[in-house]
């Protein structure tokens, strides 16, 4: 059964850093998301995407954030200059048949 | 606002007994009801998930769910735990669109079940 992958599964980095979270969709989805959940909390929505672009955003995701589908089968993640409040699991999904299909997820760990 | 409540944060029970965890949406529109359940170590996974139809509805492991419009609830039960059923569940919707966009799941914030052997 096909399913979503995500590279690394464990990042630390210091702060200040840029990271790149990378993913795989399902090949033939076209909607693509990212979430995370901060330790003992809630999944909270990031960003979708949809044809090349981003269809909506939280309040979480500001201009330290940014989307992209370099090659039509990645989408990445960048947070450009990481802050310790952003340690957390980063979840990404596919969708396909109005159902979205979750990754294994990436922990972040800002030093 | 658009919000999930899960009532229950952590429930314990012996295998064999029967599980309902509870959980209210606010949104006025139509909505698409998802349980996810998350074992321990590993990813989100669905559990079953309500669009239309039936508001009973029935998902992988002998889990059900029913949809009372009413009350804006969307309940998971199960007659019989196994010690395997262990793990964080959350309720989730989102709102149903009339035409193809990408469309966010908004979460409830789990509730932790743990099952004595």
């Amino acid at each position: 059964e096909p399913e979503v992958t995500q590279t690394p599964s464990h990042q630390v980095t210091q702060m200040g850093q840029e990271v790149i979270l990378r993913c795989v969709p399902i090949s033939n989805h076209l909607y693509f998301y990212w979430y995370r959940q901060i330790l003992g909390q809630k999944v909270e929505f990031l960003v979708s995407f949809y044809n090349n672009e981003i269809s909506e955003k939280s309040e979480i995701f500001d201009d330290q954030f940014s989307v992209e589908r370099p090659d039509g089968s990645n989408f990445t993640l960048k947070i450009r200059s990481t802050k310790l409040e952003d340690s957390a699991m980063y979840f990404c999904a596919s969708e396909g048949n109005n159902e979205q299909f979750f990754g294994p997820g990436t922990r972040l760990t800002v030093l | 606002a658009q919000s999930v409540s899960q009532h229950n944060h952590h429930v314990i029970l012996s295998e064999a007994a029967s599980l309902e965890l509870g959980c209210n949406y606010s949104y006025g529109g139509t909505v698409n009801l998802f349980w996810y359940v998350q074992y321990p170590g590993q990813h989100l996974q669905l559990l079953l998930k309500y669009f239309s139809g039936d508001p009973l509805v029935k998902g992988i492991k002998g889990f059900e769910a029913e949809f009372i419009k009413s009350k804006f609830s969307f309940n998971l039960r199960k007659p019989s735990v196994q010690w395997s059923d262990t793990a964080e569940y959350f309720c989730a919707w989102r709102a149903q669109t009339l035409y193809s966009s990408a469309s966010k799941i908004i979460f409830g914030s789990g509730t932790r079940l743990s099952i004595r052997p």
